[in-house]
Formats: C-alpha cells, sequence, structure tokens
C-alpha cells in the first residue's frame, strides 16, 4: 500500500502569511496527487486535483506542485475562512485511495 | 448541479448493522464510481471501499472485508453502505463521495455527502 505522510501535523500562522504544506509519498506516484480542505462539522473539499490543477471554483491563492515522492500545497496570502485542515490523497492505486494525516492549520 | 444527500445519524449497540444511504442528483447516477470514506472523532480520512454504479461490482479495503457490503439502487440514484458487527471503535462520520475522473487517468473525489455520524455504544 501506498503511505502518505503529511507535515507539519499542524501549523500556527496569521492572516497575510504565506503557508506551506507538504506531503510525501512512500513510492513514485508520478503526479497523482489530490488536496482536500476541512472544516469543522463539513465534508472534505476538493482543491488541487493532478499535483497542481486548481478545481473550479478554488480561488487562485491556492496552489499545488511536485511530482515522484514529494508534493506541496501552497496558500499564498491566507485569509480568515483558510483556517481548516488539509489532507492530500494519492490517486495513483486504485481503486484503493490512501490520505495523510492531515495538517491542521490554525490562527496564531 | 452534483448534490449528494446522506440519511440521517445514527446510534447502534455493539454487534448490531447499520446502514447509511446517498442520493444522488444532478448528474448521470450511473456514469461515476461511487466510494466510501470515514473519519472516527478528531482524526483522518480512512477509504472503505467503492461500487460501481453502472454494474454493482464492489471493492472493499482488507480492514473491512467481511463486514461491509456496497450497493446502489439505480432507479432512485441511491448507494447504500452496511456495516455489520458494530464495535465501539466504529464510530464515525461516514461520508459518500463521487469519483471523478480525468482524461489522464488519475481521479479524484470531487463531490462528497454531508456525512451521516453514526455512534456506537452500549
Amino acid at each position: 500500500d501506498i503511505q502518505m505522510t503529511q507535515s507539519p501535523s499542524s501549523l500556527s500562522a496569521s492572516v497575510g502569511d504565506r503557508v506551506t504544506i507538504t506531503c510525501r509519498a512512500s513510492q513514485s506516484i508520478s503526479r497523482y496527487v489530490n488536496w482536500y480542505q476541512q472544516k469543522p462539522g463539513k465534508a472534505p473539499k476538493l482543491l488541487i486535483y493532478e499535483a497542481s490543477s486548481l478545481q473550479s471554483g478554488v480561488p487562485s491563492r491556492f496552489s499545488g506542485s511536485g511530482s515522484g515522492t514529494d508534493f506541496t500545497l501552497t496558500i499564498s496570502s491566507l485569509q480568515p475562512e483558510d483556517f481548516a485542515t488539509y489532507y492530500c490523497q494519492q490517486s495513483y492505486s486504485s481503486p484503493r485511495a490512501t490520505f495523510g494525516q492531515g495538517t491542521k492549520l490554525e490562527i496564531k | 448541479q452534483v448534490q449528494l444527500v446522506q440519511s440521517g445519524a445514527e446510534v447502534k449497540k455493539p454487534g448490531a448493522s447499520v446502514t447509511v444511504s446517498c442520493k444522488a442528483s444532478g448528474y448521470t447516477f450511473s456514469d461515476y464510481y461511487m466510494h466510501w470514506v470515514r473519519q472516527a472523532p478528531g482524526q483522518g480520512l480512512e477509504w472503505m471501499g467503492r461500487v460501481n454504479p453502472k454494474s454493482g461490482y464492489t471493492n472493499y479495503a482488507q480492514k473491512f472485508q467481511g463486514r461491509v457490503t456496497m450497493t446502489r439502487d439505480t432507479s432512485i440514484s441511491t448507494a447504500y453502505m452496511e456495516l455489520t458487527r458494530l464495535r465501539s471503535d466504529d464510530t464515525a462520520v461516514y461520508y459518500c463521495a463521487r469519483r471523478f475522473n480525468y482524461g489522464s487517468g488519475t481521479y479524484s473525489f470531487d463531490s462528497w455527502g454531508q456525512g451521516t455520524l453514526v455512534t456506537v455504544s452500549s
């Protein structure tokens, strides 16, 4: 099974900060990574697919990069509504999907 | 617009079974695989399995083999997930999620149900 390891597990930042979350796969998975945002009590929401493609309707301050085993999600200028938990997910192996353990982004 | 609406919260005793439904609208139900993902309190996301709405064929995570059954009723665009022999550690929010395929061969979960809390307690 492909394991996905996110870092950090939690992060404190301020409005306006630039934030980067990383995700490492246990084997090469090309660009087959998706990123989701989850707010308390809500379902996950797709932000980025195929490592760097922005889902329709998602603000352009979100961006993704990477290939192989190392991937990043960057928020260029944090907004109050961005404080949430973020998950990466590999879509290389099918049908089994695996997620990272999550990164909780909190207000400093 | 695509919508997945799940059934309401459930409270079950250990050893019982639960069935969660997921009604789809806004797209052709049989064209997209439906997956189920669960999230224990304060924990991350765990993939449980999927159902092919066209054929009914299923794939399950090994962890749930023998306890989970995923089905669908195409006449009402609804997917179901039944989990049997419930234990306290099955307490979680259960989500259905639509798999969207991209031309490159990859996929994502582009639409999710609102989640169904299943509480297992004696």
